[in-house]
């Protein structure tokens, strides 16, 4: 197994547009997750899934986000209507069950929004 | 009320020294994990700690569950500039399973 990937790595929109990112986790791990993290901060809860259902929703999140995870392998998050706040580093990150379980990150999916 | 705090912010020290930086909170916690951050990347695990008072080592770094299981810390012993990054604090509140994400500590290892 390669690790988590993101695609793309870099993503450059003019405001407005729509924008979908990609994460292919490890395979044997159940749960996925998505962060968000900007300059000198720890990454953001925005939301994760268990297999395909989505077990929970950042309440910071605007409606304009949506993630999937149709097959419980890989999962999109599409953001619609971008704005310039919208931009940061996207973390994508997949994890076993259980408390002693690490999380394993991908390298991240960078949004700049002009 | 912050629930997370890691100190310091941020810290540049010379090769060859040692550093402590900190992970404080008034919760107790199940578990905590930390985590290193090199520009660009993701985090990477380096350790999980379960019980109050347990001591990790992994080569020059001290990891230390404080005994309530609200607090942690990581020691490096003779920093090399390998281990410059944004180091991550991230704890298990008790009966929750999502992580909490400290804002990290930046430390830079000058050669």
């Amino acid at each position: 197994d390669t690790g988590v990937s993101q695609d793309p790595r870099h993503k450059i929109t003019k405001r407005g547009q729509n924008v979908t990112f990609r994460c292919d986790p490890i395979s044997e791990h159940n749960r996925l997750y998505w962060y968000r993290q900007t300059l000198g901060q720890g990454p953001e809860f925005l939301t994760y899934f268990q297999n395909e259902a989505q077990l929970e929703k950042s309440r910071l999140l605007s409606d304009r986000f949506s993630a999937e995870r149709p097959k419980g392998s890989f999962s999109t998050l599409e953001i619609q209507r971008t704005e310039q706040g919208d931009s940061a580093m996207y973390l994508c990150a997949s994890s076993l069950t259980g408390p002693s379980y690490g999380y394993t990150f991908g390298s991240g999916t960078r949004l700049t929004v002009v | 009320t912050q629930l997370l705090e890691q100190s310091p912010q941020f810290l540049s020290i010379q090769e060859g020294e040692n550093l402590t930086v900190y992970c404080n909170s008034s919760s107790v916690f199940s578990s905590l994990q930390w985590y290193r951050q090199e520009p660009g990347e993701g985090p990477v695990l380096l350790v999980t700690v379960v019980t109050g008072g347990e001591v990790k080592k992994l080569k020059r770094l001290t990891f230390q569950f404080g005994d309530a299981r609200k607090d942690s810390s990581l020691h490096i012993t003779a920093a090399q500039p390998g281990d410059t990054g944004l180091y991550l604090c991230a704890p298990r509140k008790l009966g929750v399973d999502q992580l909490i994400w400290g804002a990290g500590t930046k430390l830079i290892i000058k050669p």
